[in-house]
Order: structure tokens, then C-alpha cells, then sequence
């Protein structure tokens, strides 16, 4: 059974910090990882998607990778920024089924 | 392009009173469509999903249930809920044979 962890639970950030949030899966058999922001209250904006071919995706200061084999993703924030703030979820994609992580809570402090 | 819709965006009901939630997809045909749940402190788990009309799949046991009554309209109901059945509740769909999913805004469900 897949299991999706991610790790901090909870990060608070002064601002300008560039900073790594974490997602790790327990089966490699995965299609594709996908990274959400979701702020409070709100539904889900995708960020990024990473097909299981590639290694990483880039949009403008977010920055993804994925290693299927060792199970783990990464999200790279540049110079964070207050708008920031919100809950990053990952999702690793498999057949009619997303699993999602429980999510990183970030604070950007201006 | 494709949209999806959801509502009510708010709900507020007692215990043991009935549930429907609608989504609906436009611009497309025969999606693959999705309930998940977020409960208050889990992450979001998939409740339901559908390849067809009539075509119902669950992946936990629960006080739910869903329906497709036509191509691109799902539907989540209950008969009488819970107090554990509040949340916020994500429909989502995908073209069909293809695993991207696309999320709709919401329906937040409190039950008192």
C-alpha cells in the first residue's frame, strides 16, 4: 500500500529564505508526482508535475525533483515571499488514484 | 476549454439529515471523474471514482455514496450524517486513460 510522507509538517520562514520541502512514497510504481499549493479554505493549485521519466520541473522560482528509486521529491522555493504562505501538498499519481501527502504548513514572515 | 463545477461551495447541516453534493465537467466528453475528502488534520483520500455512467468504484467503506447519472455529472450523497463526515470535499476528473487529474474548488461540510 502506498504511503505518501512529508516532512516538515510545519515551517515558519523569514522572508528572502530559499527553502526545501520534502515528500517521500513507500512504492517506486508510480506515473507521476504532482506538487499542489492549497491555501486556507481554498481548493488545490497545481505548481508542478513531474512525469516518473523526468527528473525535475521548473516554474519560475519552484523548482521540483523526483528519484523514483530512492522514493523521494523534493520542492525548491527561491527567495520566498509572504504570498508564499500556504499548505504545499504532494500527490504521487498512480492508476485512478492520486495519494496525497498530509502537507507541509508554510509561513512566510515579511 | 474544460471546466469544473461544484456547489454548494458552503454547506452547514444537522446530524442524520441528508447529503447531495453535484460537480459538474464541461468541455469534455466520457471523463474519468473523482470524489476526495480532506478531513479536519488528514490528508485528502480518494472516496469514489467513476470511468463511466453508472460506473461507481469505492475505495473506502464509509456513509457515502456516489452517482453518475449522466456523462459528465457526479454526484456524493448521504442519507444521514455524521458528525465525522465534515471536511471539504474535492471533485476532481481526468481525460479518460490518462492519470492527470483536474480539481474543482471545493464543498466545505460541517455537520452539527
Amino acid at each position: 500500500k502506498q504511503e505518501v510522507t512529508q516532512i516538515p509538517a510545519a515551517l515558519s520562514v523569514p522572508e528572502g529564505e530559499n527553502l526545501v520541502l520534502n515528500c517521500s512514497f513507500t512504492d517506486s510504481a508510480i506515473y507521476n508526482l504532482q506538487w499542489f499549493r492549497q491555501d486556507p479554505g481554498k481548493g488545490l493549485t497545481s505548481l508542478l508535475l513531474i512525469q516518473s521519466s523526468q527528473r525535475e520541473q521548473t516554474s519560475g522560482r519552484l523548482n521540483a525533483s523526483l528519484d523514483k528509486s530512492s522514493g523521494r521529491s523534493t520542492l525548491y522555493i527561491a527567495a520566498s515571499q509572504p504570498g508564499d504562505s500556504a499548505t504545499y501538498l504532494c500527490a504521487v499519481i498512480g492508476t485512478y488514484k492520486y495519494i496525497f501527502g498530509t502537507g507541509t504548513r508554510l509561513k512566510v514572515l515579511a | 476549454s474544460q471546466t469544473i463545477h461544484q456547489w454548494p461551495a458552503t454547506l452547514v447541516q444537522p446530524v442524520g439529515s441528508p447529503l447531495s453534493l453535484e460537480c459538474t465537467v464541461e468541455g469534455t466528453s466520457n471523463p474519468n471523474l473523482y470524489w476526495y475528502r480532506q478531513a479536519a488534520g488528514r490528508g485528502l483520500q480518494l472516496l469514489f471514482y467513476s470511468v463511466g455512467i453508472g460506473q461507481i468504484s469505492s475505495e473506502v467503506p464509509q456513509n457515502l455514496s456516489a452517482s453518475r447519472p449522466q456523462d459528465r455529472q457526479f454526484i456524493l450523497s448521504s442519507k444521514k450524517l455524521l458528525l465525522s463526515d465534515s471536511g471539504f470535499y474535492l471533485c476532481a476528473w481526468s481525460f479518460m486513460g490518462q492519470e492527470t487529474q483536474y480539481f474543482g474548488p471545493g464543498t466545505r461540510l460541517l455537520v452539527l
